[in-house]
Parts: structure tokens; sequence; C-alpha cells
């Protein structure tokens, strides 16, 4: 398999503020990792694909100005939620595809007051 | 666009009853199919993945089937146990190393 991690795993902040959210490949370089978001008792959304080196890719709908995707490294990506409201309040989950199966970290929740 | 289906919602079950829970999904030229498994507040765990090319996976208590023409998936947990009460996802892989797509889950309670 491939273990991802999260950080932080929740976090509290005040509306306005930018919230970001880490992802990291433990085991493996990932040159694609996946960010997700999912309301209480609902499936996952995919929010966009994280690209290592060039552009993210978002889904229709998803604010490429609100939710900031940086894949800096093989191991590492960040989902930044800039000026943060109630409603962005959910949990974020990320993931990675090893060999064409996808595995996912613990995901972080937030809350935006 | 894809869409995936799981019924039913919730499913509440004595310990040792077999589950059956059941995926269904619009476009059947897919890749695979994951099954996973989430607890409350949780990540996903992956439980299975089939191949297009596979009618069925194996694990354990767990099995699943595929029937890529009808667009259907069935996870099967034989003789369950409280510690099986979870939320059970299925996702659809329309291509290699691609976003999956996933169903609404199915939420399992057993009653010990």
């Amino acid at each position: 398999g491939a273990v991802v991690s999260q950080h932080p795993s929740w976090v509290i902040c005040k509306s306005g503020t930018s919230v970001k959210i880490e992802c990291r490949s433990l085991d493996f370089q990932a040159t694609t990792m996946f960010w997700y978001r999912q309301f209480p008792k609902q499936s996952l959304m995919l929010m966009a694909t994280s690209n290592e080196g060039s552009k993210a890719t978002y889904e229709q709908g998803v604010e490429k100005d609100k939710f900031l995707i940086n894949h800096a490294s093989l191991t590492l990506s960040t989902l930044t939620v800039t000026s943060a409201h109630p409603e962005d309040s959910s949990f974020y989950i990320c993931s990675v595809n090893r060999n064409n199966e996808q595995f996912f970290g613990p995901g972080t929740r937030l809350t935006v007051l | 666009k894809q869409e995936v289906t799981q019924i039913p919602a919730a499913l509440s079950v004595p310990e040792g009853e077999n589950l059956v829970l059941n995926c269904s999904f619009t476009d059947s030229a897919i890749y695979n199919l994951q099954w996973f498994r989430q607890d409350p507040g949780k990540g996903l765990t992956s439980l299975l993945l089939i191949q297009s090319s596979q009618r069925e996976q194996t694990s354990g208590r767990l099995n699943a089937s595929l029937d890529k023409s009808s667009g259907r998936s069935t996870l099967y947990i034989a003789a369950s146990q409280p510690g099986d009460s979870a939320t059970y996802l299925c996702a659809v892989n329309e291509a290699a190393g691609n976003k999956l797509t996933f169903g609404g889950g199915t939420r399992v309670l057993v009653k010990p």
C-alpha cells in the first residue's frame, strides 16, 4: 500500500483567516495527489488534483483562488483555504495513487467560527 | 458523467449475520473499482481493489464481485462482527492514475 499523513488533524480558526493543510506521502514519491472534501453524513467530493511541479487541476465549481494547492515536492502537497468562512467548515482528505490504487490520509477537520 | 449509487444508505444487522452491500455505476467503461471503510471522523481504509477485467476479489471475510456490463459491484462481509460497524464506500476509477468517483456510502451497524 502507501502511507499518507495529514497535518493538522483538526484546526479551528476565525472567519477571514487562512489555514494550511499538509498532505505527505511517507513511503513513496507521488507525482499526483488528490484533495477531497467531505461534509457531515455525505460522501467524498473531489476538489482538485495536485500535480508535482505544475498547477493543480480543479474540479468544476471549486474556486482555485480560495483553495490554493501547492505540490512543491514528490512527498508533499499543501491545501490552503484562504479567507475561510463558516461554510468552508468540513473534513478535508488527501489521497495518493500507487499502482492505480488510491490510499487516503487520516483527514483534517476544519472548523471556521 | 459517471454516477455511483450505493443502496441501502444504512443497514443494521445482528452479529453473525452476513452483510451484502450494493454499488451501481452508470458508465461501465471503468478502469477499476475500490471498496473502502470509513470510521467516524477518520480517513478511508482501502479494503479491496477490483480491476475491470476481474470478476471478484477476496480478503479474509470480505468478498467483492464486479459485473462491469451491468454496472454493479457487491461487497459481501461474512459472519459480521460489531467491529465491522462503519461506513462502507465504493468508488470507481475511469482511467489509470485518475480520480475516483464515490458513491454515497452505506452506514453499517452490527449489533452484539
